[in-house]
């Protein structure tokens, strides 16, 4: 079976521009988290979505935002990129609606901001 | 919110020797889990503890919550060159997320 699917896996853009983020979850998983690592550090919480709803957000400001589809993949928007934006973003599928399983991770997609 | 420390940040040691990072809480936690992350790589799920004073062992890895629910522990015995990897605590909160520490990143020297 497939793992987690992200797309694309590198990405550069400039200052100001706007980029989505793809993520196709592990068959049967409805619950689709994104986070942000920044090199060196531990993967920020950005966004839980469950059943094509948002359960919990960080953090982060509104030119982040994100979307379920009925097939459970999500996409990840950020508006108006900063510098400060470029980190790898990683989605992780798992089973529970709610924060007491295993969360599996994608490859994750790295974003420069230039 | 909540946070977790986790120490040491960085931990050198010779192939061979043991390794333990730590993770600590200011308040009661319902479940802690651990993650490895290889260099390049993303974060691979290792174990999930939930029991006071659970210990849990893969090989040569043990893991420990505290009584209290408040701490964990994971413990390499007689540490690898495989084992280089930064290695995470992960605790939930607010129901459904799901956070992590900062990492305890290994390096071993063969």
């Amino acid at each position: 079976d497939a793992g987690v699917t992200q797309s694309p896996t590198h990405l550069i853009k400039t200052r100001g521009q706007q980029v989505t983020l793809r993520c196709s979850p592990i068959s049967g998983h409805k619950s689709v988290s994104w986070y942000q690592q920044v090199l060196g550090q531990g993967p920020q919480f950005i966004f839980q979505y469950y059943e094509k709803e948002e359960r919990g957000r960080g953090n982060f400001p509104d030119r982040f935002s994100a979307r379920q589809f009925p097939n459970y993949s999500s996409e990840l928007n950020v508006n108006a990129l900063l510098l400060g934006d470029s980190a790898l973003y990683l989605c992780a599928s798992s089973l529970q609606a709610t924060n007491t399983g295993e969360l599996f991770f994608g490859e994750g997609s790295r974003l420069t901001v230039l | 919110g909540q946070q977790v420390m986790q120490i040491p940040q960085y931990q050198h040691v010779q192939e061979g020797e043991d390794f333990t990072t730590y993770c600590n809480s200011s308040t009661t936690l319902s479940n802690i889990q651990w993650y490895k992350q290889r260099p390049g790589g993303h974060p691979v799920f290792l174990i999930q503890l939930v029991k006071s004073g659970e210990v849990k062992k893969q090989k040569r890895l043990t893991f420990q919550f505290g009584e209290a629910k408040k701490n964990s522990s994971l413990h390499i015995t007689a540490t690898q060159t495989t084992d280089v990897g930064t290695y995470f605590c992960a605790v939930g909160t607010g129901g459904f997320k799901t956070i992590f520490g900062a990492g305890t990143r290994l390096f071993v020297k063969a």
